[in-house]
């Protein structure tokens, strides 16, 4: 079956401090992988989604950015963290093709900018 | 791209009381839709999924939703709701055979004993 990972659970990082968050993916083969994050009324916001390694698309100009190095392992990152970086992030994968595109959620990263 | 509308932000009910959470979305061609559910302290789990055929989807623990094509609608309901529902709901929609999901801002449900 599959399984989706992230870490670290939860990040307290100073201002101006750089990020890397860590989502990987296992039993399954050239997922789709999407970031997320999801801010209290405002619902879950697209910020990165990946259709295969080296092939990233932004959907919010900010101050992070999105890897893919491997098949099943996506990264965010930023050189700088802003306070407003503050959030919680979601990374999520799909079935690449296929009918079935239902997204399945990792349990997310708590990150506290200070 | 295709946007999602949840209008209602948070909703309380009581035990017993029936349940229908509004979402309406746009896009003009044909669309696969979700909602989704997160429990306190707990993943984004899916709990009911629209792709095609009969547009009411039935789902876990005893909800279903209704597509009306005509309306862009897929709201979710349940007869009957439970202290264990209290959560985050969240409509979502992609193009057929398209994995660019839109989400809505959520429902917060809080069912009172």
């Amino acid at each position: 079956s599959q399984t989706i990972h992230q870490w670290p659970a939860t990040l307290v990082q100073p201002v101006g401090s750089p990020l890397s968050l860590e989502c990987t993916v296992e039993g399954t083969s050239n997922p789709n992988l999407y970031w997320y994050r999801q801010a209290a009324g405002r619902g879950l916001q697209l910020l990165f989604y990946s259709v295969g390694i080296g092939q990233i698309s932004s959907e919010v100009p900010q101050n992070l950015s999105a890897s893919r190095p491997q098949d099943r392992q996506f990264i965010l990152s930023s050189k700088k963290l802003l306070l407003s970086d503050s959030g919680f992030y979601l990374c999520a994968w799909t079935e690449a093709s296929g009918f079935l595109n239902e997204q399945f959620f990792g349990p997310g990263t708590r990150l506290t900018v200070l | 791209a295709q946007s999602v509308s949840q209008h209602n932000h948070h909703v309380i009910l009581s035990e017993a009381a029936s349940l229908e959470l509004g979402c309406n979305y746009s896009y003009g061609g044909t669309v696969n839709l979700f909602w989704y559910v997160q429990y306190p302290g707990q993943h984004l789990q899916l709990l009911l999924k629209y792709f095609s055929g009969d547009p009411l989807v039935k789902g876990i623990k005893g909800f279903e939703a209704e597509f009306i094509k005509s309306k862009f609608s897929f709201n979710l309901r349940k007869p009957s709701v439970q202290w264990s529902d209290t959560a985050e709901y969240f409509c979502a929609v992609t193009p057929y055979n398209n994995n660019d999901m839109r989400f809505g801002a959520g429902t917060r449900l809080t069912v009172k004993p």
